[in-house]
């Protein structure tokens, strides 16, 4: 069963600060990704990666970063948080040969 | 540029009933449509997809058919079950360039069952 875990699950911000949330995949799958959920907004992607040491802009990249730094594990960073960036964040794997994205459960952000 | 409709943002339906969420789309192309569903505090998990014009897919009870003369994708199920209520996602996979593999979503239609 292909599996994709996320750390924290819940995590309390306070604004201007730092906030690295975690990504583990054990599928072996080259991309991986990072998208936020918002009502009414669905699913937006902010960044993804092909494989270790790279990453790419997805649709939404500001005011994140992000880091592959193995096959394994993709963080996503947020240098100066702010409260726009309270949401539920989801980290996926995939690979285009499969046809099929990997969810992880979530991790849900909260920035005071 | 790339973009998927989902028109309605809620559907409620009494159990028994038959389930359509509607799905459109826009891109230049290659086209490979999917849908996801996710559960109350659960991951989006694959529920169906298809790249080929024409052909009902199915799955799970529920079935789509790519129509790529109306550009659609819509979800269908003959009857609804308390089970099925969750948050449906439409999504587009791009295949270009840098892109390659990436997917873009609608955004996502709740559905609530009520007996």
């Amino acid at each position: 069963e292909a599996a994709v875990t996320q750390s924290p699950r819940n995590k309390v911000a306070v604004t201007g600060g730092k906030v690295t949330l975690s990504c583990n995949q054990t599928n072996n799958h080259n991309n991986m990704y990072w998208y936020r959920q918002d009502t009414g907004h669905g699913l937006r992607l902010i960044h993804y990666s092909y494989g270790a040491g790279s990453t790419e802009k997805g649709d939404i990249p500001d005011g994140y970063k992000a880091s592959r730094p193995s096959q394994e594990n993709f963080s996503l960073i947020l240098e100066l948080a702010t409260p726009s960036q309270t949401s539920v964040y989801f980290c996926a794997s995939g690979d285009p040969d499969i046809y099929e994205q990997y969810f992880g459960p979530g991790t849900r952000l909260t920035v005071l | 540029g790339d973009s998927v409709t989902q028109t309605e943002g809620l559907v409620t339906l009494t159990e028994g009933l038959p389930v359509m969420l509607n799905c459109t789309y826009q891109t230049a192309y290659s086209t490979f449509l999917f849908w996801y569903v996710q559960h109350l505090n659960e991951a989006p998990k694959l529920l169906l997809k298809s790249s080929t014009d024409n052909k009902r897919t199915e799955h799970q009870g529920f079935h789509a058919t790519l129509h790529k003369s109306s550009s659609s994708f819509h979800l269908q199920k003959s009857s609804a079950q308390l089970s099925d209520s969750a948050l449906y996602y439409c999504a587009l996979r791009i295949d270009r360039g840098s892109a390659l593999g990436r997917l873009h979503f609608g955004a996502g239609t709740q559905l609530i069952v009520i007996p």
